[in-house]
């Protein structure tokens, strides 16, 4: 089975300043990874997604992901930080590989704040 | 332009009731999801449904019991409440026309047994 691991359950940041969310995958096929955004009482957002043969990934309110496959990893960026990106940020694999029955896994989550 | 609705918004049971937590989307997606979310511990799915007519297991399947009624339709059922069920539960689907398809999530139950 497939699993992602977020290091750092609780990240703080200045705002403007360059923020980075860890996020690892363990696979041995090409993964189908996610991040997400929750902000509070509320549901999940797709950031954005992990398209085959992309190295960099860009979503919506300036985030970006790396791919890195020799490091395993698919970290969340973003260069300069608002005080509207507050909010707790899910890393998600689909454990499904390529059979059409998607089974998203979620890591634990970070929760960014953001300093004035 | 509702996407995932979910009923009830709050619940509070005592140990040993029941209920049925319920779903529906409008956008026509083939799969299904319920997560549960606990602090610490992010979203672990409990059951999802690929397609009409057809269920699975998730991560976190015991006390549980789920319900494809339909296209629309996806319900959630705890037989016998527990403390240990006292969680914040989402809805979701997808549309299962590729492994990268997102999923979009209803705004949560959030439910207490004492």
């Amino acid at each position: 089975a497939q699993s992602v691991t977020q290091l750092g359950s609780h990240v703080s940041v200045s705002e403007g300043a360059l923020v980075l969310l860890r996020c690892n995958y363990s696979s041995s096929v090409p993964p189908y990874l996610f991040w997400y955004v929750q902000y509070p009482n509320q549901g999940l957002q797709l950031l954005l997604k992990y398209t085959t043969g992309a190295t960099l990934v860009k979503g919506i309110n300036g985030f970006e992901a790396e791919f890195k496959k020799s490091e395993t990893s698919f970290h969340l960026t973003k260069p300069s930080a608002h005080m509207s990106d507050a909010a707790e940020y899910f890393c998600a694999v689909n454990d499904g590989g390529y059979s059409s029955a998607s089974k998203i896994i979620f890591g634990s989550g970070t929760r960014l704040s953001i300093r004035p | 332009n509702a996407g995932v609705t979910q009923t009830p918004k709050f619940q509070v049971l005592k140990t040993g009731q029941s209920m049925t937590l319920q779903c529906a989307q409008d956008m026509n997606h083939n799969s299904m999801y319920w997560y549960r979310q606990d602090p610490g511990m992010g979203l672990r799915l409990i059951y999802y449904s690929a397609s009409e007519g057809t269920t699975d297991k998730g991560e976190v399947p015991n006390g549980y019991n789920v319900s494809r009624l339909n296209k629309r339709e996806f319900s959630l059922r705890l037989e016998s409440a527990a403390p240990s069920q006292t969680s914040v539960y989402f809805c979701a689907s997808s549309d299962a026309g590729g492994v990268n398809s997102p999923l979009h999530f209803g705004n949560g139950t959030r439910l207490t047994v004492t």
